[in-house]
């Protein structure tokens, strides 16, 4: 049983390309979430899905976007990558939302390094 | 001023001894969370709790909702309790997760 599985684990990239991040759960979950995690910071929210077809924007969208393709698949995509982008990128998944009802369960990290 | 805090940052045991780690935060909440994150980077969910104590295995987590407090508790601590645990709540309005820093834990042999 897979998880929650992202791709890809490492990606560097140089100023101003674009790339997305891909997700996929398979314990049939209604909600995904993409978090950043920086060197002495909390987990930070980008984007969550409560569930198919709907996506809101978290504590640090700016510069990201999403996709929610289907109720396995939640993409995370950088139109135009800064360094600042640098980052540790988790994706987690939930049965439902809230989160006071439910656990998340994660992928292992993407990291990133934005020259 | 963070809304949860938690303590040590740091923690450096020997192998055997009894750990404690303390989260507070300053909101009202629906739900606590306590995470495992191993040096690999993988993230797993340890405890989800209201109110009261739970307890697996050698890992017991308390929460005390009038003084807006959780303790995360690992007996006969041993080195592959190495990592970082993460304090998290679930914001009684929002729904979101509001995170702590993490606490590093080192356990030597």
């Amino acid at each position: 049983n897979a998880g929650v599985t992202q791709t890809p684990k490492f990606q560097v990239l140089k100023t101003g390309q674009s790339m997305t991040l891909q997700c996929a759960q398979d314990m049939n979950h209604n909600s995904m979430y993409w978090y950043r995690q920086d060197p002495g910071m909390g987990l930070r929210l980008i984007y969550y899905s409560a569930s198919e077809g709907t996506t809101d924007k978290g504590e640090v969208p700016n510069g990201y976007n999403v996709s929610r393709l289907n109720k396995r698949e939640f993409s995370l995509r950088l139109e135009s990558a800064a360094p600042s982008q640098t980052s540790v990128y988790f994706c987690a998944s939930s049965a439902l939302y809230p989160l006071a009802k439910n656990i998340q369960y994660f992928g292992a990290g993407t990291r990133l390094s934005v020259l | 001023k963070n809304e949860v805090e938690q303590s040590p940052q740091n923690l450096t045991a020997q192998e055997g001894e009894f750990i404690t780690i303390n989260c507070s935060y300053s909101v009202g909440i629906s739900a606590l969370h306590w995470l495992q994150q191993h040096p690999g980077g993988g993230i797993v969910s340890l405890f989800m709790l209201s109110s009261g104590k739970k307890k697996h295995g050698r890992l017991i987590a308390t929460i005390n909702i009038q003084e807006k407090h959780s303790s995360l508790h690992i007996t006969a601590s041993h080195p592959r309790d190495s990592a970082v645990y993460i304090c998290a709540v679930t914001g009684d309005s929002n729904y979101q997760l509001i995170w702590g820093a993490g606490t590093k834990l080192i356990i030597k042999p």
